[in-house]
């Protein structure tokens, strides 16, 4: 069970290229959650999609489209990247009634550096 | 804005050492808290979800405790081994908004 696959791992970009982030689940999950993570800042909502065709901001969705492809997928798109965009993203899932019965599940996460 | 704050925001202990950390959050509004578990170079895992005041969850050697009426968690690691090395993070939910708010972590480090 590969549970929630992030593509890619690893980027490099110049600043105002453009980029997205992939993310796949296979848990038949409803909702699907991007974030960020700072040396010395918790993670960090950036957007979220409770349900296909849903999409929501959370934080910090400044400089940031995401876009709710089926149920499965969720992508994150940065269309001009800034410097301050360096950072690891998380995809992440969770089914129903998160919080009182269903934790997040966490992609293995992207390491974003923008030059 | 709420605040969840995690102490402290590391730790080390010597193998077989027992320890404990803190996670506060807003005592209004509660809905969940969450522990997860991050290890280096991989993603967070979801250790336990509470929901109640008095709640007490164990897995192994690692138990938690939650008081929502004064805002508080505590994460207990009983004989830490080196395995045990991991960023911990909490998580809660306030019934207002149902999103999570992470606190940024107190990162372990066992010593064999």
């Amino acid at each position: 069970n590969a549970g929630v696959t992030q593509t890619p791992k690893f980027q490099v970009l110049k600043t105002g290229q453009s980029m997205t982030l992939q993310c796949a689940q296979d848990m038949n999950h409803n909702s699907m959650y991007w974030y960020r993570q700072d040396p010395g800042m918790g993670l960090r909502l950036i957007y979220y999609s409770a349900s296909e065709g849903t999409t929501d901001k959370g934080e910090v969705p400044n400089g940031y489209n995401v876009s709710r492809l089926n149920k499965r997928e969720f992508s994150l798109r940065l269309e001009s990247a800034a410097p301050s965009q360096t950072s690891v993203y998380f995809c992440a899932s969770s089914g129903p009634r998160l919080g009182i019965e269903s934790p997040l599940h966490f992609g293995n996460g992207t390491r974003l550096t923008v030059t | 804005i709420l605040n969840v704050e995690q102490s402290p925001q590391s730790l080390h202990v010597q193998e077989g050492d027992s320890t404990n950390f803190t996670c506060s959050f807003p005592s209004s509004n509660f809905y969940a808290l969450h522990w997860y578990r991050w290890e280096t170079a991989k993603s967070p895992e979801a250790l336990f979800v509470m929901t109640l005041n008095g709640d007490e969850k164990k897995k192994g050697r690692i138990s938690a405790t939650l008081n929502t009426k004064e805002g508080y968690s505590y994460l207990y690691i009983k004989g830490s081994q080196p395995e045990d090395s991991a960023t911990y993070l909490c998580a809660f939910i306030s019934s207002n908004t149902g999103k999570l708010i992470f606190g940024q972590g107190t990162t372990l480090q066992v010593k064999p």
